[in-house]
């Protein structure tokens, strides 16, 4: 079965750095798109990131462009998110969702990991 | 970015009774559209993809409906499990974004 595992997650002060990890198994992690997507305390769902199967195209929010970076190692089945100069409004659970389909452009959500807290606060 | 609007934002309903929610799209987004169903301190489950197909295990209480910008999930006799948070999702254009959610509580 489908299992996404995340880590990472921490106490950060504003301005630093924190790269968060999801283990993948149950499925071909390098034919699918995988997706960060987080959720702040007591708010709803926002989408953060895209890296497509290959690793070669990523599409971010503008929340986090030029700060968060998406990136994946096919050989270890793990999806990464580097993030950088962080925000107290970055506070949120962090959840990796394998993409549904498997071609360029994305598909739905399938699958989604229990989360990583992620808190930004001096 | 394609903004999502749900309503409403809480629906208190007793056991037995059906739920209908609604997704308004800001722009034409055909069927991609999907629905998440998600309870407290757990992540979301995929419901619906492309506007009416369920996923996979979900039972056929669950539909969905529309094209375009107007989209619907009905839930039919709602159990005591499908009280939780429901968000419509789009994937026709990036950002991919999400609706503000809809509560779906006992009354």
């Amino acid at each position: 079965q489908v299992q996404l595992v995340e880590s990472g997650g921490g106490v950060v002060q504003p301005g630093g750095s924190l790269r968060l990890s999801c283990a993948a198994s149950g499925f071909t992690f390098s034919r699918h798109g995988m997706h960060w997507v987080r959720q702040a305390p007591g708010k709803g769902l926002e989408w953060v990131a895209f890296v497509r199967h290959d690793g070669l195209i990523e599409f971010y929010a503008d929340s986090v462009k030029g700060r968060f970076t998406i990136s994946r190692d096919n050989s270890k089945n793990t999806l990464y998110l580097q993030m950088s100069r962080l925000r107290t409004e970055d506070t949120s659970i962090y959840y990796c969702a394998k993409d549904g389909g498997i071609e360029v452009a994305p598909s739905e959500f399938d699958y989604w990991g229990q989360g990583t807290l992620v808190t930004v606060s001096s | 970015e394609i903004v999502l609007t749900q309503s409403p934002a809480t629906l208190s309903l007793s056991p037995g009774e059906r739920a209908t929610l609604s997704c308004r799209a800001s722009q034409h987004i055909r069927t991609f559209l999907a629905w998440y169903q998600q309870k407290p301190g757990q992540a979301p489950r995929l419901l619906i993809y492309d506007a009416s197909n369920r996923a996979t295990g979900i039972p056929a209480k669950f539909s969905g409906s529309g094209s375009g910008t107007d989209f619907t999930l009905t839930i039919s006799g709602l159990e005591p499990e499908d009280f939780a948070v429901y968000y419509c999702q789009q994937r026709s254009n990036w950002p991919l974004t999400f609706g503000g959610g809809t509560k779906v509580e006992i009354k």
